[in-house]
C-alpha cells in the first residue's frame, strides 16, 4: 500500500509567486518524521526541510515551509517567492524507525 | 566533510552481464541505504544497513540483487545477471541516527545509472 502519496505530477506556478506542492501520508506510528527533498536536473537529492510528528508548530526554513496537519496526515510544502532555481522534482518523504520511505514526486516548473 | 559518493554515474550492460555499484557514506554515518528510482516513479527503498549489518532488506526485489557492506564502511550493490526492468537510477544515502540533535536526514549520493539493453 501507498504511504506517500503526492498527487501532483507536475504544477506550474509564475515566478515570485507562492506554491504548495501537496503530500498525505500513511502511519501507524506515534513517532515518525516527514522531510522534503528537492532534485534539480543535475540529480542530487538537496534536503529542503524537516516535520516532526511531535512537533506543533509548523517548520520553516528560509523561503520553504510544511504545513503540518497531523489529524489529516497532510504535510504540504509551501515555497513562498518562486524563484527560477526552484524548477525541480520535489519528493515528500517520511521516516518511521530507521527506514525512510518516499513519494513519487512532483515536477515544479518556475515560468518567468 | 566529503558527501556521499556513487560509482559508476552511469553503466551500461546487456542483459544476462553483472554490475556492481559502490557507495562511499559520509565518514561516521552508520546508516547505509539504497534505494531505486525507475523512471515517472517513486523512489523506492531496497535496503538499509546499520554499520555492517542487514537492518532491513524487504524492498530488494529478488535474488539476482545482493548487497554487502564489509566492514561497516562502503557498500557494493551487484544485480547478476542483469534484466531489462533493473535500469534506473540507484540511489545511496547515508545518515547519522535520529535523535534529539539530528533529524536523521539522509545524505544523498549522485546516483548511478543503470541502462540494461
Amino acid at each position: 500500500a501507498q504511504k506517500i502519496t503526492q498527487t501532483q505530477p507536475g504544477m506550474f506556478v509564475q515566478e515570485k509567486e507562492a506554491v504548495t506542492l501537496d503530500c498525505t501520508y500513511d502511519t501507524s506510528d506515534q513517532s515518525y518524521g516527514l522531510f522534503w527533498y528537492k532534485q534539480p536536473s543535475s540529480g542530487e537529492m538537496i534536503f529542503l526541510i524537516y516535520q516532526g510528528s511531535y512537533d506543533e508548530q509548523n517548520a520553516t526554513e528560509g523561503r520553504y515551509s510544511l504545513n503540518f496537519q497531523k489529524a489529516r496526515k497532510s504535510a504540504n510544502l509551501v515555497i513562498s517567492a518562486s524563484q527560477l532555481g526552484d524548477s525541480a522534482m520535489y519528493f515528500c518523504a517520511m521516516r518511521e524507525g530507521r527506514k525512510t520511505i518516499f513519494g513519487a514526486g512532483t515536477r515544479l516548473f518556475v515560468k518567468a | 566533510e566529503a558527501g556521499v559518493t556513487q560509482f559508476p554515474s552511469h553503466s551500461v550492460i546487456e542483459k544476462g552481464q553483472t554490475v556492481t555499484l559502490r557507495c562511499d557514506p559520509i565518514s561516521g554515518h552508520d546508516n547505509l541505504y539504497w534505494y531505486r528510482r525507475v523512471m515517472g516513479k517513486e523512489i523506492k527503498f531496497l535496503l538499509h544497513f546499520v554499520k555492517e549489518s542487514k537492518q532491513d532488506e524487504s524492498g530488494m526485489p529478488n535474488n539476482r540483487f545482493l548487497a554487502e557492506r564489509t566492514g561497516g564502511t562502503y557498500s557494493t550493490l551487484k544485480v547478476q545477471p542483469a534484466e531489462l526492468e533493473d535500469s534506473g537510477v540507484y540511489f545511496c544515502a547515508s545518515s547519522r541516527k535520529a535523535g534529539t540533535a539530528n533529524t536523521g536526514e539522509l545524505f544523498f549520493g549522485e546516483g548511478s545509472r543503470l541502462t540494461v539493453l
